[in-house]
């Protein structure tokens, strides 16, 4: 089983939809989860951090936690084309070791 | 301002070349990283920087060899590397080395023929 596994892609939306990216991890010691965009070629791009249970909001992302399940989402709502690159959730726990897993490839068809 | 900068953005070596890889941040963060990031693959932890000190080293080869002159300053020295260390190099910076956000740079693209 790998540390942290992101739903396969690739996933295609059309504009203006909802677009749902999730990620499970496996170490229940994980204190901080991140969602990174990353356009080919280019270098990760923090979208989104929550530390805590709950949802977190910003603009058109909204950031889902449960440490229960060990389960972090990331919904982005009203799709835009600029959407259209890999998401890469990362797990960290202490001393700043991240894991990432292996993104999902989201396209936003106009 | 949360820039972290990496010069060179391309590099092409030799295997027998040295050459050295440099990640500059000036926004007080006291955690410097280096990843390796091969094509359509995430991220992979290479080195962990923290007060200027060596806290982890993810098994790497030692022709990779990390310096950090001062805590603004992450370098990689290259020495007798492979093809197969083609990749992308990425530095990033956190505030502690704990569980903080990671601000990554532009990155390296290295290729070692």
């Amino acid at each position: 089983q790998k540390e942290v596994e992101q739903n396969s892609g690739p996933l295609s939306v059309p504009e203006g939809a909802i677009a749902s990216l999730n990620c499970t991890y496996s170490d229940r010691g994980s204190q901080s989860f991140f969602w990174y965009r990353q356009y080919s070629g280019k270098s990760p791009e923090l979208i989104m951090f929550i530390y805590s249970n709950g949802d977190k909001e910003d603009g058109r992302f909204t950031a889902q936690l449960n440490k229960a399940s060990q389960y972090v989402s990331l919904l982005i709502r009203d799709s835009q084309p600029s959407d259209s690159a890999t998401y890469l959730c990362a797990v960290q726990g202490n001393a700043g070791k991240s894991t990432f897993g292996d993104g999902t490839t989201l396209t936003v068809k106009p | 301002d949360t820039e972290v900068t990496q010069t060179p953005k391309h590099l092409v070596m030799g295997m027998t070349n040295k050459k050295s890889l440099k990640c500059e941040q000036h926004m007080g963060h006291r955690a410097m990283y280096w990843y390796k990031q091969k094509a359509k693959k995430p991220p992979e932890l290479m080195f962990v920087y923290s007060y200027e000190k060596l806290s982890i080293n993810e098994s790497v080869p030692s022709r990779f060899s990390p310096e950090c002159p001062n805590s603004s300053l992450l370098n990689l020295h290259l020495h007798a590397l492979q093809p197969e260390d083609s990749a992308l190099y990425l530095c990033a910076s956190s505030q502690e080395p704990s569980w903080e956000t990671q601000y990554f740079g532009p990155g390296t693209r290295l290729l070692v023929l």
